[in-house]
């Protein structure tokens, strides 16, 4: 069975400095993982996702993820925190070969970016 | 770029009245989905589509139901709205799985629901 943890409910930085959310995963197949963001009173949007070509994945406004199989991990990072960057972060892992059901979401993390 | 558009993004209703919230994808993907968002919940999925005219139960299914007569609309519809239905929805849609369905959800931006 597939499951996806997000180690932090909340994660609280200074502006320019590292961000790290993390994520871990549990999954009985080679999985595609995702991370998205979302705004307040906006839909998700696609930060990154992993799909086995390469273990370091890049993603939009500077964030990237890094996969460790051994660890079961999926951590989001950031090398210098902004402002527009507060907002809530989802871990999502899926079977490609799977229907629906099978898109596991994380609970969320808020990032709040102090100035 | 996908685009993922859903048809009101503030929508007051009054208990037992039928509501219907619509989206509309313009990529001819095969997969949609409607979720509710709830604090303290995350996301849960009410019913997927994978082709026109075919839907299955997500988690939380009771007092929904949905359409779909076209592939680009999947519309989800509250029979007799509740106040415990308030909440936000989240349509999406994605590639039917196979070597494609690497590719992520694409959402829309929400439909935030009251029931009075």
């Amino acid at each position: 069975a597939q499951s996806v943890t997000q180690l932090d409910s909340h994660v609280s930085v200074s502006e320019g400095t590292p961000v790290l959310l993390r994520c871990n995963y549990s999954s009985s197949y080679s999985p595609s993982l995702f991370w998205y963001v979302q705004h307040p009173n906006k839909g998700l949007q696609l930060l990154l996702k992993y799909t086995s070509a390469a273990t370091l994945v890049k993603g939009i406004n500077g964030f990237e993820a890094e996969f460790k199989k051994s660890e079961t991990s999926f951590h989001l990072t950031k090398p210098s925190a902004h402002m527009s960057d507060a907002a809530e972060y989802f871990c999502v892992v899926s079977d490609p070969w799977s229907s629906a059901s099978k898109i596991i979401f994380g609970s969320g993390t808020r990032l709040s970016i102090r100035p | 770029d996908v685009k993922v558009t859903q048809s009101s993004r503030y929508l007051v209703k009054r208990t037992g009245e039928k509501v219907f919230l619509e989206c509309v994808q313009d990529m001819d993907h095969e997969n949609m989905f409607w979720y509710r968002q709830d604090p303290g919940l995350g996301l849960r999925l009410i019913y997927f589509s994978y082709d026109v005219k075919m839907k299955e139960k997500g988690d939380i299914p009771e007092g929904y139901s949905v359409s779909r007569e076209k592939k680009e609309r999947f519309s989800l519809i509250l029979e007799s709205a509740s106040t415990n239905q308030t909440s936000m929805y989240l349509c999406a849609s994605r590639p039917p799985r196979g070597a494609r369905s690497n590719q992520p959800q694409h959402f829309g931006d929400g439909t935030r629901l009251s029931i009075l």
